[in-house]
């Protein structure tokens, strides 16, 4: 069974479209996250939802919105795609926010390709 | 300067050297350390965490925190092929609430 789980895996597309990705976690967490990762392998963070509600909004263009129907879901949507925007993006979750013996559970990434 | 600094690398060792791969810090609110393992096209994984200074051994990996010079290691002993991925360390603390900060990653490669 996978813990957390991202669709799609890989992502093609346009400058200019939208596209959603989306998440899932069977693990029981609370709080749930969307990182991204660019080509350097550099990992940062951008969004975290807690029991459903927004905690951190990192300084993201508001082209990119999460929303998160329960705790176990967090999806991805971005407006108006741009070529900067290709990268990896994982989601993870932990059973509480802060880290006291809950580390980050991450899923495989999807990676995003705007041509 | 990034709150996390770590070299990317790469790292390229023979089969059964013994690796060591670091991080420093500037953040001294930083009390939770954590070093992830990422293979190619796959999410991080924890590897280790400890909490505070000191150091913490799980098999052929050891984990050190020098909170005074702001710096951590990762040592892996008897390196394997099967050992080669990404390491990112990764740090947090209860003032930063819910973000955990990661260096760049080190790819590391285990020669056979």
């Amino acid at each position: 069974d996978t813990a957390v789980s991202q669709t799609p895996k890989y992502l093609v597309t346009q400058m200019g479209n939208d596209k959603s990705i989306k998440c899932e976690q069977n693990l029981g967490h609370d709080t749930m996250y969307w990182y991204k990762q660019d080509s350097k392998k550099f990992l940062k963070i951008m969004f975290s939802y807690n029991n459903k509600e927004l905690i951190i909004n990192e300084t993201v263009p508001n082209r990119f919105s999460p929303k998160s129907p329960d705790k176990a879901h967090l999806n991805l949507h971005i407006n108006s795609l741009e070529l900067g925007d290709s990268a990896v993006y994982f989601c993870a979750s932990s059973l509480e926010g802060t880290f006291y013996n809950s580390p980050l559970h991450f899923g495989n990434g999807t990676r995003l390709t705007v041509t | 300067q990034k709150e996390v600094e770590q070299d990317p690398g790469p790292l390229s060792v023979p089969e059964g050297a013994i690796v060591s791969l670091n991080c420093t810090y500037s953040n001294s609110a930083f009390q939770y350390f954590m070093w992830y393992r990422q293979y190619s096209r796959k999410g991080p994984e924890l590897l280790m965490y400890t909490y505070s200074s000191g150091n913490k051994e799980d098999g052929r990996f050891t984990a050190q925190v020098d909170k005074s010079s702001k710096y951590i290691s990762l040592f892996i002993r008897d390196s394997q092929p099967s050992d080669s991925a990404t390491y990112l360390c990764a740090m947090s603390s209860n003032t930063g609430g819910f973000k955990t900060i990661f260096g760049a990653g080190t790819r590391l490669f285990v020669k056979a």
